[in-house]
């Protein structure tokens, strides 16, 4: 069975400094990694996705994901946090193998990014 | 270009009724999948619908079925409704059953 690990339940930055969102994952397999960001009342956006190629993944917003495949750990990073960027973030998982497309999301972590 | 839409927004039932929730796929989208998502958690695949047939399901009941039409729209059904159910309700579509899924704004079912 696929799974998600979101380790930290909140992150704190201050605007301008970088920040860092962890993830690990579980699959069999070869995974298809997925970030999205979860606005207050709101569904669920996409940021970015990982299938192959280039470990580290460029998304929406100045965010950037780096996949690790001997941790298993597919981490959200930017460089410089704003305070728009608070909110809540998950990472999600789906299986390659057959057609199975489920994702499998973690618990997420809420990023506050303060003056 | 309207991306997922979702009705109602909110809805308030009662232990033992029946609720349907509604969902309109993105623009070219085929594929419609629904997630529930408790206070606190993240969301949980219900189930998948492609070619109007459910393609995938997760671990949840018989009391939840669900429908795609010929447009590509979807319904999601819970009957005998448990104070468990209450929760937020996103559907997501995609291109296929292997693309990326693109949300909409949820339902949020509460039940009394």
């Amino acid at each position: 069975a696929q799974s998600v690990a979101q380790p930290e339940d909140q992150v704190n930055v201050a605007e301008g400094n970088p920040l860092t969102v962890k993830c690990t994952y579980s699959v069999s397999g070869n995974p298809y990694l997925f970030w999205y960001v979860q606005y207050p009342n709101r569904g669920l956006q996409f940021l970015l996705k990982y299938i192959t190629g280039d470990n580290l993944v460029k998304g929406s917003y100045g965010f950037e994901a780096e996949f690790n495949k001997s941790q298993t750990s597919f981490h959200l990073k930017k460089p410089s946090a704003l305070v728009s960027d608070s909110a809540l973030y998950f990472c999600a998982v789906r299986d390659r193998t057959g057609t199975a497309s489920k994702l499998t999301f973690g618990t997420g972590t809420r990023l506050q990014v303060t003056l | 270009d309207a991306g997922v839409t979702q009705s109602p927004t909110h809805l308030i039932k009662t232990r033992g009724q029946q609720v349907t929730l509604r969902c309109s796929p993105k623009s070219g989208h085929d594929t419609v999948s629904w997630y529930q998502q408790a206070l606190g958690q993240g969301p949980q695949f219900i189930f998948q619908y492609y070619e109007e047939e459910e393609r995938q399901r997760g671990n949840f009941p018989d009391r939840f079925s669900g429908h795609q039409f010929p447009n590509y729209s979807s319904e999601l059904n819970v009957n005998a409704l448990l104070l468990g159910d209450s929760a937020l309700y996103l559907c997501a579509s995609s291109l296929g059953t292997g693309s990326v899924q693109y949300f909409g704004p949820g339902t949020r079912l509460t039940v009394t």
